[in-house]
């Protein structure tokens, strides 16, 4: 069972460009969500998704959007991305929103330069 | 607004016992999570506490006190793979998760 899977792990990205990152479960889990992690910081909620087709905004969205399509993918697209955000990003899953233990994928390492 | 205080970083020898604080101040409380998280690598689930009291789960016990807005993670027999991150996480009344900066545990031979 492979739980969550993220990609990349790791990305250079030069500021400006368009940056996708992937995340994919097979628990079927309900909610979805992507968090950054910055050193000195708590993980920040980016955004979310409580069930297949809905989405909401977390604590720190600006520059981010996410689609839900089905169970399984919660892609995370940067537009046009900026040196702030270069941060250490992680998808996780839950069987409901913020009510039980969350599973994280590995992570991805995002570098904007 | 809404804070989770832990301390940044403490440093223990291996094969003693060593207390991780969390003081939450958080609209509304349903619940309290612990996650590990080694260097590099994704947090993990250690325990969950919504009642008063201590949960024992092998050489961790978390407990939660309610009314003092305080949580403690306690880690016995500590062993080098114990040096990780302590992430101290709180639900608060619109079940969001309300997350600490972290704890880095730092273990000495």
């Amino acid at each position: 069972i492979a739980g969550i899977t993220q990609a990349p792990t790791s990305q250079i990205l030069a500021a400006g460009r368009r940056m996708t990152l992937r995340c994919t479960q097979d628990m079927r889990h309900n909610a979805m969500y992507w968090y950054r992690q910055d050193l000195g910081l708590g993980l920040r909620l980016i955004h979310y998704s409580n069930t297949a087709g809905t989405t909401g905004k977390g604590e720190v969205p600006d520059g981010y959007s996410v689609s839900r399509a089905n169970t399984d993918d919660f892609p995370l697209t940067l537009a046009s991305a900026v040196p702030s955000q270069t941060s250490v990003y992680f998808c996780a899953s839950s069987e409901q929103r913020d009510t039980g233990e969350l599973f994280f994928g590995e992570g991805s390492r995002l570098t904007v330069l | 607004g809404q804070n989770i205080d832990q301390p940044t970083e403490m440093t223990a020898t291996e094969g003693a016992i060593v207390q991780i604080n969390c003081t939450y101040q958080t609209s509304g409380f349903n619940g309290l999570f612990w996650y590990q998280q080694h260097a590099g690598e994704a947090p993990t689930f250690l325990s969950y506490n919504v009642l008063d009291g201590l949960e024992e789960k092998g050489r961790f016990s978390s407990f939660l006190s309610r009314s003092k807005g305080y949580s403690y993670l306690l880690l016995k027999e500590l062993q080098m793979k114990d040096s990780a991150s302590y992430l101290c996480a709180v639900v608060d009344s619109n079940y969001q998760l309300i997350w600490g900066a972290g704890t880095k545990l730092i273990i000495k031979p």
